[in-house]
């Protein structure tokens, strides 16, 4: 299976503990995204990567979330201090550069639950 | 801001019966529209894409959207549905000030046999 794969896929931890989530982007795929999607809506964006360059942030990525793709690949996802707000499903996609292509590929999703 | 609003939350519909299922959008200028869908259990799965051109387009397994620009909409439309369609459906906009989807709160659709 070449598509993108995240790992944990479920995540359980307690208020104020830090976790890490990673996304494997499609390999030939320069662009790689982080969505939350909550229960009963739809994913909502977090950041976008062009290769290894962080070029988006939305306002959703609070101090507490940092994300980072080191070499152009893999990416992680860093929440500190985890409070039960954070519960979601974290989701990544990817897509190929170039003009117009937009359309994007998801992975599994970690789900997170803080308690 | 650029939105996508789809007012039906849960649909239920018997196998065979026809699916409209309705998305609206906000945004004035050249619209990249999409259709995912999430079947139990799996990850969002591209149904289907409108960039340009047939206002109505095809996409996997019977679905077809029409984008109706004075409107501002782009409806999801099956002919009969199967219970294999049951799942959340999600409508998108590219935004591109964002350079990522905007999705809308999503459809769950419920086929009974």
């Amino acid at each position: 299976d070449t598509g993108v794969s995240q790992d944990p896929r479920h995540k359980i931890t307690k208020r104020g503990q830090n976790v890490t989530f990673r996304c494997d982007p499609i390999s030939e795929h320069n662009r790689l995204y982080w969505y939350r999607q909550t229960l009963g809506q739809g994913p909502e964006f977090l950041t976008y990567f062009q290769n290894e360059a962080q070029l988006e942030k939305s306002r959703l990525l609070s101090d507490r979330f940092s994300a980072e793709r080191p070499k152009g690949s893999f990416s992680t996802l860093e929440i500190q201090r985890t409070e039960q707000g954070d519960s979601a499903m974290y989701l990544c996609a990817s897509s190929p550069s170039g003009q117009g292509n937009y359309e994007q590929y998801f992975g599994p999703g970690t789900r997170l639950t803080v308690t | 801001a650029q939105s996508v609003s789809q007012h039906n939350h849960h649909v239920i519909l018997s196998e065979a019966a026809s699916l409209e299922l309705g998305c609206n959008y906000s945004y004035g200028g050249t619209v990249n529209l999409f259709w995912y869908v999430q079947y139990p259990g799996q990850h969002l799965q591209l149904l289907l894409k409108y960039f340009s051109g047939d206002p109505l387009v095809k996409g996997i397994k019977g679905f077809e959207a029409e984008f109706i620009k004075s409107k501002f909409s782009f409806n999801l439309r099956k002919p009969s549905v199967q219970w294999s369609d049951t799942a959340e459906y999600f409508c998108a906009l590219w935004d591109t000030g964002r350079r990522a989807l905007t999705f809308g709160s999503g459809t769950r659709l419920q086929v009974q046999p």
